[in-house]
This record gives C-alpha cells, structure tokens and sequence, in this order.
C-alpha cells in the first residue's frame, strides 16, 4: 500500500527554521516525483515545488523559489521541506504529494496526511 | 505562468442534482487538466486526470471534459459525500491550481 506520512505539527517564531518530513512506503520511492503544495487555512492550494528522489532535480514555483528548499534522503524514503528563517505568512498546512507516472499526465495520485506549521511571536 | 480560473467559487445543490464546475486555463494546456476533491481537514483527493480520465476507486457519477483552455467536472447525481471542495489543476508546465469551488448543501 502506498503510504506518505509526514511530520507532526511545528510551532515556531519568526525568523527561526524548520524542516518538516514525508515519509514514502509502498512503492519505489527513486522513480516517482515528489511534490509539495501549501493550504493556507480557510484558502486553496497552491504547488511549491517538487523534487525527483532519483538524482534529487528539483523545481520550484517561481513565488517560493529562495523561500523553501525541498530535498531528499534516499536511504529514509523521505522527501524533505526546509525553510531558514521563517515568516508569519509561511503559517499553513503543507502536503506531500506523489506524482502519477502511468498517464503522462502528471497528476498527484497519493498524498500525505499535511503538516501545520504555525508560525508566530 | 498558467493561471487557472474556476467558476462558480460556491454553488449550493441538492442530494440528486447534476452540477457543474468549470475552470478556464490562461493559455492552451491540451489534456493537461486533474480534478481534486478537497474535505474539511483532509488532504486532496484525485478524481479525474488528464481531463476525462477517472481515478481508480472513483464513482462513476464524477466526469470530466474538455481540452485547450475550457474544462468542466460533472457528478450527475449529487450523492451526501460529495459536499466538499473541488479544485482544477494544470500539469502542462509545472503546475497550478484553480481557486476551488465549494460546493454547499441547499
């Protein structure tokens, strides 16, 4: 069974960092992409970024680039978002994502259950 | 970059109705278009990839269509679980997310 597990909540002050987690099982987790995407509360989703586990290419919305890094480590299966230095407005929930291969599509077929990060003096 | 636009933001139906949602890409993106279903505290859920394709596990009643830049979700009879929020994506180049359409009960 596919399964993406991420890190608990975080609370945090401004200017402070953070790396939350996403845990992939079920699958071989160097030939699908990950992707994250962030839920401000009460708001839409909105894609970050998203990273090949196999040679850690990664690519980035051009409104987080700078802002966040994604990366991996392959021998946990797990799929990493780093800020450092954090802002109030990074407050939301963030989600893992697995990119779907079969189609050519691309759409995100498996996701993690989100992260809150809240992030206040 | 692709913005993406859907229409209605709310809509209010009954257990039974047929309804739908649009979403309108900003420039051509092909098939290149997934819906997702959104609950209150969960994450996204696919339904439909590549613009008319049904996710497995996913009912019948859900249909996609389209391609270029306008799109439509339909649920042909609206069922008690299907109350949630629906969101449009693009996968052309990267990817972008529609504003959502919540869909209340009346």
């Amino acid at each position: 069974e596919v399964q993406l597990v991420q890190s608990g909540p975080e609370v945090k002050k401004p200017g402070e960092s953070l790396k939350i987690s996403c845990k992939a099982s079920g699958y071989s987790f160097t030939t699908f992409w990950i992707g994250w995407v962030r839920q401000v509360p009460g708001k839409g989703l909105e894609w970050m970024g998203i990273i090949y586990p196999g040679d850690s290419d990664a690519r980035y919305n051009p409104y987080f680039q700078g802002q966040v890094t994604i990366s991996v480590d392959r021998s946990l299966s797990t799929a990493y978002l780093q800020w450092n230095s954090l802002r109030a407005s990074d407050t939301g929930i963030y989600y893992c994502a697995r990119r779907q291969v079969l189609s050519g599509y691309d759409p995100f077929d498996y996701w993690g259950q989100g992260a809150l990060v809240t992030v206040s003096s | 970059d692709i913005q993406m636009t859907q229409s209605p933001s709310s809509l209010s139906a009954s257990v039974g109705d047929r309804i739908t949602i649009t979403c309108r890409a900003s420039q051509t993106i092909s098939a290149y278009l997934n819906w997702y279903q959104q609950k209150p505290g969960k994450a996204p859920k696919l339904l439909i990839y590549a613009a008319s394709s049904l996710q497995s596990g996913v009912p019948s009643r859900f249909s996609g269509s389209g391609s270029g830049t306008d799109f439509t979700l339909t649920i042909s009879s609206l069922q008690p679980e299907d109350f949630a929020t629906y969101y449009c994506q693009q996968s052309y180049s990267l990817y972008t997310f529609g504003q959502g359409t919540k869909l209340e009960i009346k």
